[in-house]
């Protein structure tokens, strides 16, 4: 059965560098039928889809975060990353990494991680 | 800049039924967007109900349906029970890779 675990630091100082890893089990990163996300939901607020990447390297991002979200692949440990700089308070949020095949909102979500920005 | 719209809070009695629905600021919705419906509880991650408009999720009790009506996309809950009780949200695709979320209906069940 597909696994997604979130990992990284759960606190990050203003204006440094947010770095996250999904680390993916029981299933193929590099399988053709699947894209893999990042969203966050910063305390008692909604959910926000931050990016995809698929396997290739291809990349989509929310445009409000484009500027400061970077997204990578690494299919020899198999996981992917998600990078955001220049963090504020407002970047607080629990963040989910999840996989949904072409075509389809249907996300298969991790856990989720508290990342939490304060000096 | 595109929204998708939700209504902020919906109540419903025990057994009855609610409409939960998912529109845009500027458009309609149609299949193009697969809408699909996540409901979620506190500290919890997101479980999907709901994608592709109207195919129900493994395991999704079949209380929970979903349509397209008029110009907006739809989530059907017949039956309300006490654990239907949670935050609702929809996400749409709007193309190029991008999808938008819903702001959520907070369902309350009494």
């Amino acid at each position: 059965q597909l696994q997604l675990q979130e990992s990284g630091p759960g606190l990050v100082k203003p204006s440094e560098t947010l770095s996250l890893t999904c680390t993916v089990s029981g299933g193929s990163i590099n399988s053709g039928g699947s894209y893999w996300d990042w969203f966050r939901q910063p305390p008692g607020k909604g959910l926000e889809w931050i990016g995809t990447i698929y396997y290739s390297g291809s990349t989509y991002y929310n445009p409000s975060l484009k500027s400061r979200v970077t997204m990578s692949v690494d299919m020899s440990k198999s996981q992917f990353s998600l990078k955001l700089s220049s963090v504020t308070a407002a970047d607080t949020a629990i963040y989910f990494c999840a996989r949904h095949p072409p075509n389809s909102g249907n996300f298969y979500w991790g856990q989720g991680t508290l990342a939490t920005v304060s000096s | 800049q595109t929204v998708v719209t939700q209504e902020p809070s919906f109540s419903v009695s025990p057994g009855g039924t609610v409409t939960l629905t998912c529109g845009l600021s500027s458009g309609s919705v149609s299949n193009t967007n697969f809408p699909t419906w996540y409901q979620q509880t506190p500290g919890q991650a997101p479980r999907t109900l709901i994608y592709s408009t109207n195919t129900r999720s493994s395991g999704v009790p079949d209380r929970f349906s979903g349509s397209i009506l008029g110009n907006k996309a739809a989530l059907i809950i017949t039956g309300a029970q006490a654990d239907d009780e949670s935050d609702y949200y929809c996400v749409l695709y709007m193309g190029s890779g991008l999808w938008v979320f819903g702001g959520g209906t907070k369902l309350t069940v009494l």
